[in-house]
């Protein structure tokens, strides 16, 4: 099946700093999205992006679907940040996704 | 508009035990989604109805675990008997249709500790 694989699997930031978190698969989607699980546990659609780019605020994702990755910026973090970063794929007709392992980001004050 | 929702929040059960769990997803919703979640990975689709009939069930272990959305709205996921590896997160996801591009809203999981 679809392989999904996030990198990198912990960051640790400052509040103001930068990051990008990576997902790349191993075959060709129709469907790539990126959620947000808070540390309480809440899962929150973030972006539904399987090609182009996409912006909301201070976060953007870019996904090259040729190369089969995806990228999520998010620009002067916060704290309220932190949490679990996961990119979900799908490869049919259906909405079945299959999510990666996620990266965890640590917001420091 | 209300969310999905789940529960119980956390159940603490020994092994062998039976477990129950309850969804009610958004209103007029008809696809709705059962994950399992281990500590420290993705949630892993267990089944996808659509109103209340199965689309996919290829990842549920049926000979412990077992899903019905009677009247195509709420839902209840139950385990007979529990295993030490069923422990995870179980989440419940709702969407209006079937399409890649709708939107999945998930609720708040209920936490399962199998001792």
């Amino acid at each position: 099946g679809i392989q999904v694989e996030q990198s990198p699997p912990d960051l640790i930031l400052q509040e103001g700093a930068n990051s990008t978190l990576r997902c790349n698969f191993s075959d060709s989607v129709n469907n790539l999205q990126w959620f947000h699980q808070n540390p309480w546990g809440q899962l929150i659609n973030l972006f539904y992006i399987p090609s182009g780019t996409k912006q909301n605020g201070r976060l953007s994702a870019t996904t090259v679907a040729t190369e089969r990755y995806s990228l999520l910026y998010i620009s002067s973090s916060q704290t309220t940040d932190s949490g679990v970063y996961f990119c979900a794929v799908g490869y049919s007709s259906a909405s079945k996704i299959i999510f990666g392992s996620g990266t965890r980001l640590s917001i420091r004050p | 508009e209300a969310g999905v929702a789940q529960s119980p929040r956390y159940k603490i059960i020994e092994k062998r035990q039976s477990v129950a769990f309850w969804c009610n997803p958004i209103s007029g919703h008809a696809t709705l989604y059962w994950y399992q979640q281990i500590l420290g990975q993705g949630p892993k689709l267990l089944i996808q109805f659509q109103n209340n009939g199965v689309v996919d069930d290829s990842q549920l272990p049926k000979d412990r675990f077992s899903a019905e959305r009677l009247k195509g709205v709420d839902s209840t996921l139950k385990i007979q008997p529990a295993k030490l590896e069923d422990s995870a997160v179980y989440l419940c996801a709702s969407n209006a249709g079937t399409s890649p591009t709708d939107t999945q809203y998930f609720g708040p999981g209920t936490r399962l500790t199998v001792l």
